[in-house]
């Protein structure tokens, strides 16, 4: 069946440092990729998103790309900021309906 | 406009009661997703409407859960006979239209704590 797996956390950061927190997946057919966050005391909100191979998603300075020769879709960002610390999951849905499956999370913690 | 709503946002309940939680997803979305989240773990997919009809109720544990959408807007996920382990976070999402490329916008979550 459908899987993510994302790297296990927590990661822990200074600020202005380079993030990337690895996704990869497994699907029996072609889905969309997502990143969502969750802020401390918030609910989950979309970062991200790409629909087909190649593709590229961005947001708020963070970006992945939908890679699939290696079934990939990595979060990455070039300066983190104190305020990107929240918990990140990957998650992917197939063509049809359009069921999320989610990853457990990363944990990104920013120290100033 | 107006996101998701979840009521009650905390729900303290004893080991053998029924309770229900309730999702007022965005006006207009006719698509509307339940998903359990468990402490440190991500999201799992319990059901998916489409207008009124649950499309998909793969998802669901055992026959002590159901939900309803009767009018194709509002949903109730309701619990019998709840048991310890069903505590964890419920999320309700709604998205304009079904299928895999279409944004779910979450609620807060209700909390559920099953003494």
């Amino acid at each position: 069946g459908n899987s993510v797996t994302q790297m296990e956390g927590p990661v822990t950061l200074s600020e202005e440092a380079f993030l990337t927190i690895n996704c990869t997946y497994t699907a029996t057919g072609y889905p969309s990729l997502f990143w969502y966050v969750q802020y401390p005391g918030e609910g989950l909100q979309l970062l991200l998103k790409a629909t087909k191979a190649d593709d590229k998603g961005s947001n708020k300075g963070f970006e992945a790309t939908y890679r699939k020769e290696t079934t990939s879709f990595h979060l990455e960002k070039g300066s983190v900021q104190v305020s990107d610390s929240a918990v990140y999951f990957c998650a992917l849905s197939d063509r049809g309906q359009g069921n999320l499956i989610f990853g457990k999370g990363t944990k990104l913690s920013v120290k100033p | 406009g107006a996101g998701v709503s979840q009521t009650p946002s905390n729900k303290v309940t004893e080991k053998g009661k029924y309770v229900e939680l309730r999702c007022d997803p965005i006006s207009g979305h006719t698509a509307l997703y339940w998903y359990r989240q468990s402490l440190g773990q991500g999201p799992e997919f319990l059901i998916y409407f489409q207008g009124t009809g649950a499309a998909d109720d793969s998802g669901l544990p055992n026959d002590r859960f159901f939900a309803v959408r009767p009018e194709g807007s509002v949903s109730t996920l309701k619990i019998q006979r709840t048991e310890r382990g069903d505590s964890a976070v419920y999320l309700c999402a709604s998205s304009q239209n079904q299928g895999g490329k279409e944004t779910q916008y979450f609620g807060p979550g209700t909390r559920l704590l099953v003494l």
